[in-house]
Formats: C-alpha cells, sequence, structure tokens
C-alpha cells in the first residue's frame, strides 16, 4: 500500500499570502496524484490531477508540482474562500490513498 | 450537469444492516468507476472501494474487504454501500465518487463529481 504524508498538518496564513501544502508518498507514483479542497459541512472538489493540471473551474491562484514521491499544493495569494482542508491522492495502485490533510487556516 | 445524488441520513443499532444509495444522472453511469470515500468525525478521507457499473467489477480496500458490499445497478444508475451487521465503528459519514476517466482502464485522474454524503449513525 502507497502511504501518502502530508505535511503541515495545520498551516496559518494570512489572507493575500502564498501557501505551500506538502505530500509525500511512501514510493513513487510518477504524477498520479490528485488533490483536493474541503470546507466544512461539503463534500471535497478536486483541484488538481495528474499532480499539475487544474480540474475544471479551479482558479489559476491554485497550482501543482512534482512527481514521483514529492509533491506541493501552492495556492497564492489565499482569499477568504480558500481556507480549508486540502488532501492529497494517489491513484497509481491499489488500494487507492489519501493523504491526511492539511488545515489552512488564518492566521 | 453531473450529479450524484445520496440517500439521506441513517440511525442504526449495532448489528442491524443498511444499504445506502448513490444515484448517478448527466453522464454515461456504466463507463465510469464509482467510489466509496469514508469520514469518520473530525477524521480524514478514507477509500472504501471501488465499482466499474458496466460490469459490476468490485475492488476493496483492504481495511474494508469483507466488512462491506459495493453493487450497482445499472438500469437505475445507482451504486449501493451495504453493511449486514453494523458497528459503533462504522459511523461516519460516507461519499460516493465518480472517477474522473472513462472505462474500465480508467488510469487518469482522481474524483471529479461527488455526492452530497449519507451520515450513517450507529449507536445502542
Amino acid at each position: 500500500e502507497t502511504v501518502m504524508t502530508q505535511s503541515p498538518a495545520t498551516l496559518s496564513v494570512s489572507p493575500g499570502e502564498t501557501g505551500t501544502l506538502s505530500c509525500r508518498a511512501s514510493q513513487s507514483i510518477g504524477s498520479k496524484l490528485a488533490w483536493y479542497q474541503q470546507k466544512p459541512g461539503q463534500a471535497p472538489r478536486l483541484l488538481i490531477y495528474g499532480a499539475s493540471v487544474r480540474a475544471t473551474r479551479v482558479p489559476d491562484g491554485f497550482s501543482g508540482s512534482g512527481s514521483g514521491t514529492e509533491f506541493t499544493l501552492t495556492i497564492s495569494s489565499l482569499q477568504s474562500e480558500d481556507f480549508a482542508v486540502y488532501y492529497c491522492q494517489q491513484y497509481n495502485d491499489w488500494p487507492l490513498t489519501f493523504g491526511g490533510g492539511t488545515k489552512v487556516e488564518m492566521k | 450537469e453531473v450529479q450524484l445524488v445520496q440517500s439521506g441520513a441513517e440511525v442504526k443499532k449495532p448489528g442491524e444492516s443498511l444499504k445506502i444509495s448513490c444515484e448517478g444522472g448527466g453522464y454515461s453511469f456504466t463507463n465510469y468507476w464509482i467510489a466509496w470515500v469514508r469520514q469518520m468525525p473530525e477524521k480524514g478521507l478514507e477509500w472504501v472501494g471501488s465499482i466499474y457499473p458496466g460490469d459490476s467489477h468490485t475492488t476493496y480496500s483492504p481495511s474494508f474487504q469483507g466488512q462491506v458490499t459495493i453493487s450497482a445497478d445499472r438500469s437505475i444508475n445507482t451504486a449501493y454501500l451495504q453493511w449486514h451487521s453494523l458497528k459503533a465503528s462504522d459511523t461516519a459519514m460516507y461519499y460516493c465518487a465518480k472517477r474522473q476517466c472513462s472505462g474500465w482502464y480508467c488510469t487518469v485522474g482522481g474524483f471529479d463529481s461527488w455526492g452530497q454524503g449519507t451520515l450513517v449513525t450507529v449507536s445502542s
């Protein structure tokens, strides 16, 4: 099983600043990584797939990078609606696995 | 517009059975994998398993294998998650989610559409 580890668990950022979230895979997954955003009381929303491709209607302030075992989600100029929990997920092999999540909170 | 509509919240006792549903609309239901994802209270996302409605092939997380059953009825575009004997530890929100790419050998993309979630509470 590919274990996904996200850091930090909580990221405190001021509005307008840039947030950088990390995700590490226990083995190489190529670029088969997705990022999701989840706000309280809502279902997750796909942001990024293929490690760096923005999903439909995702603002260009969200960008993903990385391959192999190290991945990054960057949120530029954080807006109030961007404060949420973010999860990475690998789809390189079964079982599909998610990271534990990073909560982005307002500083 | 793609939509996944899940059945409503359930309150059950330990040992009872339960089947929750997820109806897909706005796309070719048989051609896209559907997954079930668990979220325990204040916790992260866990993949339970997936089904390909085209042939009802299923795959499960080892953590859930034997504990739940995933099925689908192509005639009504609906996927199901079923328990035969619930435990208190099954208390969680359960989401269904559609895989982004089509076909049995889909290997690209994550889950691009999600249901609204079904809250399952198991308590004596």
